[in-house]
């Protein structure tokens, strides 16, 4: 099993829709959790990071952990042709030297 | 502008060759990090450095060597010995170590 589940996708939607994208993980040591966006032939944009469970809200992006059934999701609202991306999930520890990603999740939002 | 740049944008090697990535940061940051990107696998981390004169293997480290000589700058040399090269290659950075990351926009690494 791997640490980190994120399903690959592709997800496709109209613009304007709620976009939910989620991450399961196995390892009850990470502490922090990160959301990032990936554009063809770029790095990775980060674009939410929390440490605890609850819901984090920045603009049309809304980050929710829930620790005890050890579950993340990215919420996009009023979803932009823009937004079409790659999504991954990262997760860590400050007694790891790495973040682990899932595998990230390509989203395509059309006109 | 602050940031991270990696050089060169494409690099392609031959057989038996070895290469160098470039990875410069003027964030200040003491934390820098090399991943590989292939399709479908996320992203995988071949080595980290905390410090200056300090770094570590991650997962993948075999064919892969580093130096940090200055907090800026933590190049990746992909030997010879790497079969399977051929990735997309991204340099990372954090205020310290375990601190969300910040990446630069990768070198991708093709072979002859």
């Amino acid at each position: 099993q791997k640490e980190v589940e994120q399903d690959p996708g592709p997800l496709s939607v109209p613009e304007g829709a709620i976009v939910s994208l989620n991450c399961t993980y196995s390892n009850s040591a990470f502490q922090y959790f990160m959301w990032y966006r990936q554009y063809s032939r770029k790095g990775p944009e980060l674009l939410m990071y929390t440490y605890s469970s609850g819901n984090k809200e920045d603009g049309r992006f809304t980050a929710q952990v829930d620790k005890s059934s050890k579950y993340i999701s990215l919420f996009i609202r009023d979803s932009q042709p823009s937004d079409s991306a790659t999504y991954l999930c990262a997760m860590g520890g400050t007694s790891y030297g790495k973040l682990t990603f899932g595998q990230g999740t390509i989203l395509t939002v059309h006109p | 502008d602050g940031g991270i740049t990696q050089s060169p944008k494409y690099l392609f090697r031959k057989e038996g060759q070895n290469v160098t990535l470039s990875c410069e940061q003027n964030l200040n940051h003491d934390a820098m990090y090399w991943y590989r990107q292939d399709p479908g696998q996320g992203l995988r981390l071949i080595y980290y450095s905390q410090i200056v004169n300090d770094f570590q293997k991650g997962d993948i480290a075999e064919g892969y060597s580093v130096s940090r000589e200055k907090k800026e700058s933590f190049p990746l040399t992909v030997t010879s010995a790497q079969k399977n090269p051929t990735a997309f290659y991204l340099c990372a950075s954090s205020r310290v170590v375990g601190e969300p990351q910040h990446f630069g926009d990768g070198t991708r690494l093709s072979i002859l």
